[in-house]
């Protein structure tokens, strides 16, 4: 089976710029997070959905930021516009309902550079 | 969400066990340990997790002590593939916040030839 797909998986852009970034989860997992690492700050939650709704995102820096599961495979994290210190690597990862494991299935990552 | 303490960094030699220790002393009642790691230029990856008692799987061996305020993650055989950064976490497992984990710094383990 496939894991969580996500792309693109290297983006370099200028400041101003609109960046989308896209996830699509596990077949059948209901749960989907949204995180970015960098150096300073280590791997930071943004913001999760639950069957598509969004739960919690209290972690999304500001209102440059904003994200969306229109649908059960596929969510999107957009910057507009981007700013240099917008630069990381931005992980989506999906979890299934009701699992007692507590295991996260992390994609590869977006690593975003914003000039 | 309780907070945990690991050191920085760890070396071990290649074949032998790597045991990776993590302070959580504010861990309440309803909360889990969960381990992950990350290979350099990769996602994190789930090792295990547990409440109370100490737990084994294909990959590692997971030791709660019994006030449940720290734990160890025991690689058996270490190899040069286990070199990563190791994480200690501490959530909930039910309700709204279901999987809400927060990744501190972790511990870079460094297997040796």
């Amino acid at each position: 089976d496939a894991g969580v797909i996500q792309s693109p998986r290297h983006e370099v852009t200028e400041m101003g710029q609109e960046v989308t970034l896209r996830c699509k989860p596990i077949s059948g997992h209901d749960y989907l997070f949204w995180y970015r690492q960098t150096m300073m700050r280590g791997l930071e939650l943004l913001i999760y959905f639950n069957n598509n709704v969004p739960i919690d995102d209290s972690g999304m820096p500001e209102d440059r930021f904003s994200a969306k599961m229109p649908n059960a495979s596929f969510s999107t994290l957009k910057i507009q516009p981007s700013e240099p210190r917008d630069s990381a690597v931005y992980f989506c990862a999906s979890s299934p309902q009701g699992a007692d494991t507590g295991e996260l299935f992390f994609g590869e990552g977006s690593r975003l550079t914003v000039l | 969400d309780a907070k945990t303490t690991q050191p920085p960094s760890m070396d071990c030699a290649e074949g032998r066990a790597a045991n990776l220790p993590c302070n959580h002393s504010t861990i309440s009642g309803n909360e889990y340990v969960y381990w992950y790691r990350q290979i350099h230029s990769q996602g994190p990856q789930y090792i295990i997790h547990g409440l109370k008692n100490n737990e084994t799987n294909e990959m590692a061996s997971l030791i709660i002590t019994e006030d449940r305020k720290s734990s160890t993650l025991i690689l058996p055989h270490a190899t040069l593939r286990d070199t990563a950064v190791y994480y200690c976490i501490v959530g909930k497992n039910s309700g709204g916040s279901n999987y809400k984990l927060t990744f501190g710094k972790g511990t870079l383990l460094t297997v040796n030839p």
